[in-house]
């Protein structure tokens, strides 16, 4: 099975630190992915990557940023942390080799609150 | 534009009766793929069933059965006889032919079954 683990389930930051959020999956996937989740709006792509050391914006990119130095290995970043970035973070991975119906994994989430 | 509408925001059911729930998606795209998702209060997004564009076929799994019509834009998926354990909010998303596997997500259903 494809797992993919969210380094902290829950996460209380203050307006104006740094936030890292981690994220790692064990599938050599090649793409990853972050969301916001928000009641009412679903799931909102932040950022993307689809190889090492390779990043595209998503819908919503603005405040953050991302590293993918790994191909296991791809984090978020928020720059300087502010109280509408307060929300859920979900991870994702899926395989481009094998076509492109391939689902995409998620991890647990983050939840994350900036006060 | 692509852009995939869930209108029931939350639906509130009896455990045993019969629930759909309704996706309908927007793409110009003539090949596109469907998923839908189940996030229990856990979090973790469960990855439930795909369709490519060119398949109308319905499909059953167990409880679950999906029903995708192209002349109407829809896929809709329906729960038999539910349970407790159904309860869930449920995503459909839309993935259409570009690149990076991107999902387009609708804003997702609230279920909730009571005994």
């Amino acid at each position: 099975d494809v797992k993919v683990t969210q380094s902290s389930r829950y996460l209380v930051k203050r307006t104006g630190e740094k936030v890292f959020l981690e994220c790692v999956q064990d599938m050599d996937h090649e793409n990853m992915f972050w969301y916001r989740q928000d009641p009412g709006l679903g799931l909102r792509l932040i950022y993307f990557s689809y190889d090492v050391k390779m990043k595209e914006k998503g819908d919503i990119p603005e405040g953050y940023s991302v590293s993918r130095e790994k191909k296991e290995r791809f984090s978020l970043i928020l720059e300087s942390a502010s109280t509408n970035q307060t929300s859920m973070y979900l991870c994702a991975s899926s395989s481009k080799r094998q076509g492109r119906n391939q689902p995409q994994h998620f991890g647990d989430g983050t939840r994350l609150s900036i006060l | 534009a692509q852009k995939v509408t869930q209108a029931q925001t939350e639906i509130s059911v009896v455990e045993k009766e019969d629930v759909t729930l309704d996706c309908v998606y927007e793409t110009r795209d003539t090949t596109y793929y469907l998923f839908w998702y189940k996030q229990p209060p856990s979090g973790e997004l469960v990855f439930l069933i795909r369709r490519n564009s060119f398949d109308e076929q319905n499909e059953i799994s167990g409880r679950y059965s999906w029903n995708f019509q192209k002349s109407t834009s829809s896929f809709n998926f329906t729960i038999t006889a539910s349970q407790v354990v159904d309860s869930a909010v449920y995503f459909c998303a839309l993935r259409c032919g570009g690149g990076y596997n991107k999902l387009i997500f609708g804003a997702g259903t609230r279920l909730a079954v009571h005994p």
